[in-house]
């Protein structure tokens, strides 16, 4: 089945750290997301990309970068982390044209 | 601007009862509507959309949702609630043409047997 993954799934640092996140998708979609999820806050978007040479801030972007390798691949970093970027993190993708968001299974990131 | 609004952080049924999740959103023209579902450990899964035509529309594992304009709602609703459906529920709402999503803070699902 044509599908997202992320990686890795669970990952605790310490404060200060680089920190990847990484995204690939088999489903052929041109656009990419990253949402952190929050308890009571829903999902709020981080970075979004509706090709590899497109780049967009979201809600809350600052304190992370992302990169896009290729159509298939979208990388999250914070390049030094602080504790209240402890959260569960999502990749999405969909069609061009599409509003409709497929997800991955999310990374639980904890920073101490 | 887009809004969400779950107003229900929690709910409690009992296994075989009724469910109604409410959702109300704010946008200027008719947006397209998404419920989606997250199980414990998981990521979202796409449970219903609404984009136009019928505002009764059904979605998968037994799930429908009414959109009605006039009181800016897309509630969800199941007839009768199985243990499987104790999950996380979000809803969002996306501006035509624009890919992107907005989420609700979601409404946390428990079944009691």
């Amino acid at each position: 089945d044509a599908d997202v993954t992320q990686t890795p799934r669970n990952r605790i640092t310490k404060t200060g750290k680089r920190i990847m996140l990484e995204c690939s998708q088999t489903k052929g979609h041109d656009r990419m997301y990253w949402y952190r999820q929050d308890p009571g806050l829903g999902l709020r978007l981080i970075y979004y990309s509706f090709d590899v040479k497109d780049i967009n801030k979201g809600e809350i972007s600052d304190g992370y970068s992302v990169s896009r390798q290729a159509q298939a691949k979208f990388s999250l970093s914070l390049e030094s982390a602080i504790p209240n970027q402890t959260a569960l993190y999502f990749c999405a993708t969909s069609e061009a044209g599409s509003n409709e968001q497929f997800f991955g299974p999310g990374t639980r990131l904890t920073v101490l | 601007a887009q809004s969400v609004t779950q107003p229900d952080i929690h709910i409690t049924v009992s296994e075989g009862a009724s469910l109604e999740l409410r959702c109300n959103y704010s946008y200027g023209a008719t947006p397209y509507l998404f419920w989606y579902v997250q199980s414990p450990g998981q990521g979202l899964q796409l449970l219903l959309k609404y984009f136009s035509g019928d505002t009764l529309v059904q979605g998968i594992k037994g799930f429908e949702a009414e959109f009605k304009r006039s009181q800016s709602s897309f509630n969800l609703r199941k007839p009768s609630v199985h243990w499987s459906d104790a999950a996380e529920y979000f809803c969002a709402v996306g501006a035509r043409g624009y890919n992107k999503l907005i989420f609700g803070a979601g409404t946390r699902l428990a079944v009691h047997p």
